[in-house]
């Protein structure tokens, strides 16, 4: 199946610093979306983004699909902004999602 | 809220029981899944529904069982689990399945198998 890797695995910030995730893709997509799970489990919608950029308040995504990669940017982070963030692919043979290993981020005072 | 509610959030077990985990999406969506979280692993999905039928079982164990009684539910049916059955179960609902289709996911459910 389709290969989701995500780097970094892990990120440490200063509150206000910002930062850029990546999502490398082995295969076409139809789909691509970036979550962020809460320390409770859930995850939460960031991005719908199979191609081009998307900007929602302080976080924005870029998706280039004809060299199979995402990125997430999150600016000005803030404590809140802690937990794993996901990137999930839909290949365009499947109907599934497969997901990365995340990058768990933490973002201290 | 993402439309897609999942109960219980939490649950202990143990290896002779037999329970049930529900999820319900309220966004007239058409395909739903469900999802394993074990520690330190990607998400790893088991079953996909779409109009009510079973289109993907990834190999999974028949101890565990789906059920789609209509396109709004989705249960996961547990009897004699193993201890490394225990992770976060998560449920998702989409459109449909195939192109131009973003998934939602519930808070999960929790299992612990004592």
């Amino acid at each position: 199946g389709i290969q989701v890797e995500q780097s970094p695995p892990d990120l440490i910030l200063q509150e206000g610093a910002n930062s850029t995730l990546r999502c490398n893709f082995s295969d076409s997509v139809n789909n691509l979306q970036w979550f962020h799970q809460n320390p409770w489990g859930q995850l939460i919608n960031l991005f719908y983004i199979p191609s081009g950029t998307k900007q929602n308040g302080r976080l924005s995504a870029t998706t280039v699909a004809t060299e199979r990669y995402s990125l997430l940017y999150i600016s000005s982070s803030q404590t809140t902004d802690s937990g794993v963030y996901f990137c999930a692919v839909d290949p365009n043979t499947g109907n599934q999602f497969y997901f990365g290993t995340g990058t768990s981020l933490t973002v201290i005072p | 809220e993402t439309g897609v509610t999942q109960t219980p959030r939490h649950l202990v077990m143990g290896m002779t029981n037999k329970k049930s985990l529900k999820c319900e999406q309220h966004l007239g969506h058409n395909a739903m899944y469900w999802y394993k979280q074990s520690a330190k692993k990607p998400l790893e999905l088991m079953f996909v529904y779409n109009f009510k039928e079973q289109t993907e079982n990834n190999s999974v164990p028949s101890r565990f069982s789906p059920e789609c009684p209509n396109s709004s539910h989705l249960f996961l049916h547990l009897h004699t689990l193993q201890p490394e059955d225990s992770a976060l179960y998560l449920c998702a609902s989409s459109r449909g399945v195939g192109r131009n289709t973003e998934a939602f996911f519930g808070q999960g459910t929790r299992l612990t198998v004592v």
